[in-house]
């Protein structure tokens, strides 16, 4: 099994750019979630997918949209990138009678 | 905003020695976790107590819970270059809605 996958690794772009973010998993797992993590800080939520249908806010949703596709995809949208979304995206998933989160590698993005 | 205030934002032992890493957080929880995140890598889950545990071992994890005073701690023992990492507490959301939220990190590093 591969577990969570995300492309891209990098990416650069430029202010008012647009750009998704892939991220899928093998586990069969109902919820998923996308995080961004800046220097020096832990995880905050950008939006999350309890199940496949359903999407919701988490704490930063602001410059985000998201697409829970199918069960196992769940992208996440930068409509108009802005210098203050530079940061490392990781995508999550749960099994919905566990508690712990499985992470992908993450997604490096520099909005310049 | 983020639950989790973790204590100490850095910690530098030498290899063999334990390191304790502290967790406070703000509202009731059903649960505590622990994750690694080992440098440029998405996180990892290393242990989950419970609201109603007040210590949880795994290998040379240590893991303690005081709820009344909103607090955690991880102890890992005969630490090994292989443990250096940053390590997140993560708290439960009590509205049901899966969501975890994530202390600001410990970055651990074990010298050889």
């Amino acid at each position: 099994n591969a577990g969570v996958t995300q492309t891209p690794k990098f990416q650069v772009l430029k202010t008012g750019q647009s750009m998704t973010l892939q991220c899928a998993q093998d586990m069969n797992h109902n919820s998923m979630y996308w995080y961004r993590q800046d220097p020096g800080m832990g995880l905050r939520l950008i939006y999350y997918s309890a199940s496949e249908g359903t999407t919701d806010k988490g704490e930063v949703p602001n410059g985000y949209n998201v697409s829970r596709l199918n069960k196992r995809e769940f992208s996440l949208r930068l409509e108009s990138a802005a210098p203050s979304q530079t940061s490392v995206y990781f995508c999550a998933s749960r099994l919905t009678l566990r508690h712990e989160q499985f992470f992908g590698p993450g997604t490096r993005l520099t909005v310049l | 905003s983020q639950q989790g205030e973790e204590d100490p934002q850095a910690l530098s032992i030498q290899e063999g020695e334990n390191a304790t890493m502290n967790c406070s957080y703000k509202t009731s929880i059903n649960n505590l976790q622990w994750y690694r995140q080992n440098s440029g890598r998405g996180l990892v889950h290393l242990i989950l107590i419970r609201s109603n545990e007040r210590e949880k071992h795994s290998g040379r994890l240590r893991v303690t819970l005081d709820t009344s005073k909103k607090s955690s701690s991880l102890l890992i023992t005969a630490s090994r270059a292989a443990d250096t990492a940053s390590y997140f507490c993560a708290t439960d959301d009590l509205q049901g809605a899966q969501k975890l939220v994530f202390g600001q990190g410990t970055r651990l590093t074990i010298n050889p």
